[in-house]
């Protein structure tokens, strides 16, 4: 079975230019997260998806991010314009269902951002 | 608000066992689950705890007191290949769903 495919892997950017990535989470999960990670931090929620909707987006700095997941499978994290703070590893995890007890999450390689 | 504090950085010498603790502060909470990194690699799961007590799984143990906001990861039998972050995160519910919220991880470096 495939796990969580994101890319690119890497991308080097210029500051203020526009940034993508792209995650097709696991066949059947249909919760979909979308995390950052800082060096040397644990993953911080960005945005959580339940099929083709986002429930939880408090921690999305709305004013340069923006997700989409428009038929509830794989979904595309845009930033612009990028900002140097916004270096960092982006992160996709899915899992069968955010609203129940528990279910364990299945990450994605990342991809690394730098911006220069 | 919430918290969760674990040690930064742990070594431990191969073929021995090693307990990273976990506290922390957190309303709605609900379950505590351990996650291993290794650099440059993906967040995987190792276990999870919602009730007091020992979770084993294999070389990893699982321990939960809810009473005292606090769980460790047990690993026995220490191998190069453990060389890894691990972070606790907790669930809680929120907004009639549940969340995770990890810590900032546990750098744990085993040596020969």
């Amino acid at each position: 079975e495939a796990g969580v495919v994101q890319s690119p892997r890497y991308k080097i950017i210029e500051k203020k230019q526009p940034v993508a990535f792209w995650c097709n989470p696991i066949s059947g999960h249909n919760t979909l997260y979308w995390y950052l990670q800082n060096l040397g931090q644990g993953p911080e929620l960005l945005i959580r998806y339940e099929n083709e909707e986002a429930v939880d987006d408090s921690q999305l700095p709305k004013d340069r991010f923006s997700a989409e997941r428009l038929k509830g499978v794989d979904s595309t994290l845009k930033i612009q314009p990028a900002e140097l703070g916004d270096s960092a590893v982006y992160l996709c995890a899915s899992s069968l269902a955010g609203g129940s007890s528990y279910n364990e999450q299945f990450f994605g390689p990342g991809t690394r951002l730098t911006v220069l | 608000g919430q918290s969760l504090e674990q040690p930064s950085e742990v070594t431990a010498v191969e073929g021995a066992i090693v307990q990273i603790n976990c506290t922390y502060q957190t309303s709605g909470f609900y379950g505590l689950s351990w996650y291993q990194q290794h650099d440059g690699g993906a967040p995987t799961f190792l276990s999870y705890n919602a009730l007091d007590g020992l979770e084993e799984t294999g070389r990893f143990s699982s321990f939960l007191s809810r009473s005292d906001s606090y769980g460790y990861l047990l690993l026995q039998e220490l191998q190069m290949k453990d060389s890894a972050s691990y972070f606790c995160a907790v669930q809680r519910r929120r907004a009639g769903s549940y969340q995770l919220t990890f810590g900032k991880g546990t750098k744990l470096s085993v040596i020969p």
